[in-house]
């Protein structure tokens, strides 16, 4: 697609549910990225994929979240027992390239999808 | 490990004004990038410049201009003649050349541009 896709745009859940978030990279794009955004902050870097690979996942905060990108395109961002401190905006990103020139892509990022845990 | 400060949380201006949005990061990698994005209301983060730690030229875009001072670890970013458009959320943010690809960003500054 033209940009990258992030759904549902918002989700509400209650706490102890667990939920997913969806990423639509850009059609291409090797690398992708999840990031947390609290509110009034930066975003905080959660996890990142070359292809379907998970290199890094120093990110997660706890063994309560889990991503995945088994086909090396779409990916999900899976909470589970979701709990309030858990709300945010949680961003995806993706990127062109797969080494150190990725950065002369730069990082396209989506809308990203507001949780909120009530 | 990297850190990156924008000490300036709001900054109001009128419309017309320059503003200058600074940033000062943290890193022991001899090379580095550093990015500038913009964050509307609607939420993406639109990219407005990378620049690698190799080139301490300043650059300008438009109404847009960045002055990198490698010497204080700074990456301040100018709004010459702001514009209502401008209002925003803007981030800097920082990836170091080694494996590590993802990006540190500072906390945020949000600009108000007043009619």
């Amino acid at each position: 697609g033209a940009g990258v896709s992030q759904s549902p745009r918002y989700k509400v859940a209650k706490r102890g549910q667990d939920v997913a978030l969806r990423c639509d990279p850009i059609s291409g794009h090797v690398s992708l990225f999840w990031y947390q955004q609290a509110l009034g902050q930066g975003p905080e870097f959660l996890t990142y994929f070359q292809n379907e690979a998970q290199l890094d996942k120093s990110g997660l905060p706890s063994d309560r979240f889990f991503a995945e990108r088994p086909e090396g395109s779409v990916s999900t961002l899976k909470i589970q027992r979701t709990q309030q401190e858990d709300s945010a905006v949680y961003l995806c990103a993706s990127s062109l390239a797969t080494g150190r020139t990725g950065t002369i892509y730069g990082y396209t990022f989506g809308s990203g999808t507001r949780l909120t845990v009530v | 490990a990297q850190k990156v400060t924008q000490a300036q949380t709001e900054i109001s201006v009128v419309e017309k004004e320059d503003v200058t949005l600074d940033c000062v990061y943290e890193t022991r990698d001899t090379t580095y990038y550093l990015f500038w994005y913009k964050q509307p209301p609607s939420g993406e983060l639109v990219f407005l410049i990378r620049r690698n730690s190799f080139d301490e030229q300043n650059e300008i875009s438009g109404r847009y201009s960045w002055n990198f001072q490698k010497s204080t670890s700074s990456f301040n970013f100018t709004i010459t003649a702001s514009q209502v458009v401008d209002s925003a959320v803007y981030f800097c943010a920082l990836r170091p050349s080694g494996s590590a690809r993802q990006l540190t960003f500072g906390s945020g500054t949000q600009l108000t541009v007043l009619p």
